[in-house]
């Protein structure tokens, strides 16, 4: 069936720099994916999306990669901020019609 | 504008009993979602309304589960009776037309 993962459950980088969260995804037919921050006690907050037409978007400090070859996404953060801190998940649909199916999700753990 | 906003943010019940949880959703957001997220899995779909008609439901577990949506604006999802499994983090989410979920800061159901 489809799915969508995380190659790590955890990332701990230093404040400053740069992080980079990846995302496999099996389902070929998905062609819209967004990333969503969720910090402690508080429901998952948009932060960028992008659809299958595209291969990069750019936001303030972060840039999501979509690589349809093998099926990829990454969300990368610049100058990493103690406020970064938080568990982030990455979800796609077929259309943006059909329910996102979430990844399992990544914990970024930043260090000042 | 006022956020997704969902109550009650915790509860605890027994086994065997009945809870219902509430959400209102963005105000003019016709599309209204449910998710939930047990212990340590993935957020997973439960269902979507658009206005008041329920437009998938495909993610409700079982018959123990029921959503509604009546006029259109706020909606509760009833758990009865409910069962040790249940427990987790339930999330609304709402948007306009092809637009990126706003999720709630959720609703922690334990059962014990």
């Amino acid at each position: 069936g489809e799915s969508v993962g995380l190659h790590l459950p955890t990332l701990s980088v230093q404040e400053g720099d740069n992080s980079i969260i990846n995302c496999a995804y099996s389902n070929s037919a998905s062609d819209y994916f967004i990333w969503y921050k969720q910090e402690s006690g508080k429901g998952p907050q948009f932060i960028i999306d992008i659809r299958s037409n595209m291969d990069k978007r750019q936001g303030q400090r972060v840039t999501v990669l979509l690589n349809k070859t093998v099926k990829h996404l990454s969300l990368q953060i610049a100058a990493t901020q103690p406020g970064d801190s938080a568990v982030y998940f990455c979800a796609e649909s077929r259309s943006g019609n059909t329910p996102l199916v979430f990844g399992k999700g990544t914990r970024l753990s930043v260090i000042a | 504008e006022a956020g997704v906003t969902q109550f009650p943010s915790h509860s605890v019940i027994e086994k065997g009993q009945t809870v219902t949880l509430r959400c209102d959703p963005i105000s003019g957001h016709d599309n209204l979602y449910w998710y939930r997220r047990v212990m340590g899995k993935e957020i997973k779909f439960l269902l979507h309304f658009v206005k008041e008609s329920k437009q998938d439901e495909s993610g409700m577990p079982n018959n123990r589960f029921l959503a509604e949506r009546t006029g259109g604006t706020y909606s509760t999802l009833k758990v009865q009776p409910a069962e040790l499994e249940d427990s987790g983090v339930y999330f609304c989410a709402s948007s306009p037309s092809h637009s990126p979920l706003h999720f709630g800061n959720g609703t922690r159901l334990t059962v014990t």
